[in-house]
């Protein structure tokens, strides 16, 4: 186990639904990650948080919506999402963001489909 | 080269030879690498790093090899076994403006170890 844990691990969703997705990490890091891995794609940065602040937005659209309520919890709430959404959504954390250096520490992923 | 999903770059080794997989790398100020693996079901999980003032590093079994000169990264893994069979990813780090250090991911390659 990394000691980054991911909520739910499977999740299908209609077009119209909300949902959220939980991240949780228990190794005492400032900066956590929100990626998503698809089939088609190398894996791409959404979101950075670092101390509980969002530092990067990596042209997401605003269907996509991150939480950072303290730095051990990240969530990404979803609202009409559309089918090319469907992804491994992953989270991740590290040491620091800033410093230069330092692997980050990936979840096992929410594997989301939206029909 | 890069490629992702069902394209992936597949390398097929016997069980107990070696294996050599292959990045390239893109921003020469990145400054710092790293390997990672994933599992089917998983998340990446870290094999080894190697920062950009050195060109080799060896670790358990694998070893990294750095070529600033054409923006190159090697992973070796020695003595290849079944359990070494995943996705490999490279990832490279560079300071980018008050964003800090970010990390960019290769389309991975796809390792299958035959017993």
């Amino acid at each position: 186990e990394t000691g980054v844990t991911q909520t739910p691990r499977h999740l299908v969703m209609g077009m119209t639904n909300k949902k959220s997705l939980k991240c949780e990490q228990h190794l005492g890091h400032n900066a956590m990650y929100w990626y998503k891995q698809s089939a088609k794609k190398p894996l791409e940065l959404m979101f950075v948080y670092s101390l509980e602040e969002r530092v990067e937005n990596n042209s997401v659209p605003s269907r996509f919506s991150p939480e950072c309520p303290n730095s051990s919890h990240l969530f990404l709430h979803l609202h009409t999402l559309q089918p090319e959404d469907s992804a491994l959504y992953l989270c991740a954390s590290s040491q620091d963001h800033g410093v230069a250096g330092g692997h980050q520490y990936f979840g096992p992923g929410t594997r989301l489909l939206v029909l | 080269g890069e490629s992702v999903g069902l394209h992936l770059p597949t390398l097929s080794v016997q069980e107990g030879d070696n294996s050599i997989i292959n990045c390239a790398y893109s921003n020469s100020a990145s400054d710092y690498f790293i390997w990672y693996k994933q599992e089917s079901g998983k998340g990446p999980q870290f094999i080894i790093d190697i920062r950009s003032n050195m060109d080799k590093r060896q670790g358990q079994r694998v070893t990294v090899l750095l070529n600033k000169t054409v923006k190159h990264l090697s992973l070796q893994i020695a003595a290849t076994q079944p359990g070494d069979s995943a996705v490999y990813f490279c990832a490279e780090s560079y300071r980018s403006g008050n964003a800090g250090n970010m990390l960019t991911f290769g389309g991975g390659t796809r390792l299958m170890v035959k017993p």
